[in-house]
């Protein structure tokens, strides 16, 4: 069965202080993984992609997310959060590259 | 360039009526999809057209749920009769390639509220 897990339905750091957005998937294909944000009353917006080339990959913003196949892993982390990045993370699996499938989503609150 | 335009924004209806939503991707995009999104979750996939064939319509609630793309390009979902469960902001994506490899660019939505 293809799946996402994200780990936490919310997150809430210091301004200045590590992100950490956690992500598993279950996928019986060679998966696509994306990252998805929605800020209040925004079009959802990609953030970064992982489509089977390099493991770790960069985003907008200053994101990142490494792809562990071992794990099923697919964690977004940021080093510093800034008050801009309050909003929804989406974590999505394209399993061999058809369907999509969408976590639940994280709310990051971020703390001046 | 435009982005992808969804209408109406919002629309509120009762309980057995019918309700319609307009969606235009962005210009050349041969993929479009229909999500729901019921507060607190993620989107749920709907339908998927590939050009003007349907590729996934696997959670299409397909007894009171349609969607069509004429021509390739604009998109109409429509809704008869409603449930109260349909409440969600409805969202329309359009890829330019027919993998899912390619990253989706979304609307704005349109949020149904069912009473």
């Amino acid at each position: 069965a293809q799946s996402v897990t994200q780990l936490d339905s919310h997150v809430s750091v210091s301004e200045g202080t590590p992100v950490l957005l956690r992500c598993n998937y279950s996928s019986s294909y060679s998966p696509s993984l994306f990252w998805y944000v929605q800020h209040p009353n925004k079009g959802l917006q990609l953030l970064l992609k992982y489509t089977s080339a390099a493991t770790l990959v960069k985003g907008i913003n200053g994101f990142e997310a490494e792809f562990k196949k071992s794990e099923t892993s697919f964690h977004l982390t940021k080093p510093s959060a800034h008050m801009s990045d309050a909003a929804e993370y989406f974590c999505v699996v394209s399993p061999g590259g058809f369907k999509t499938i969408f976590g639940a989503g994280t709310r990051l609150f971020v703390k001046a | 360039e435009a982005g992808v335009a969804q209408s109406p924004r919002y629309k509120i209806i009762e309980k057995r009526q019918s309700v319609a939503f307009w969606c235009n991707p962005i210009s050349g995009h041969a993929t479009l999809y229909w999500y729901q999104q019921i507060l607190g979750q993620g989107p749920k996939l709907l339908i998927q057209f590939q050009n003007n064939g349907v590729v996934d319509d696997s959670q299409l609630p397909k007894d009171r749920f349609s969607a069509e793309r004429l021509k390739g390009v604009d998109s109409t979902l429509k809704i008869q009769p409603a449930k109260l469960e349909d409440s969600a902001v409805y969202l329309c994506a359009s890829s330019i390639g027919t993998s899912g490899t390619n990253e989706q660019f979304f609307g704005p939505g349109t949020r149904l509220t069912v009473l």
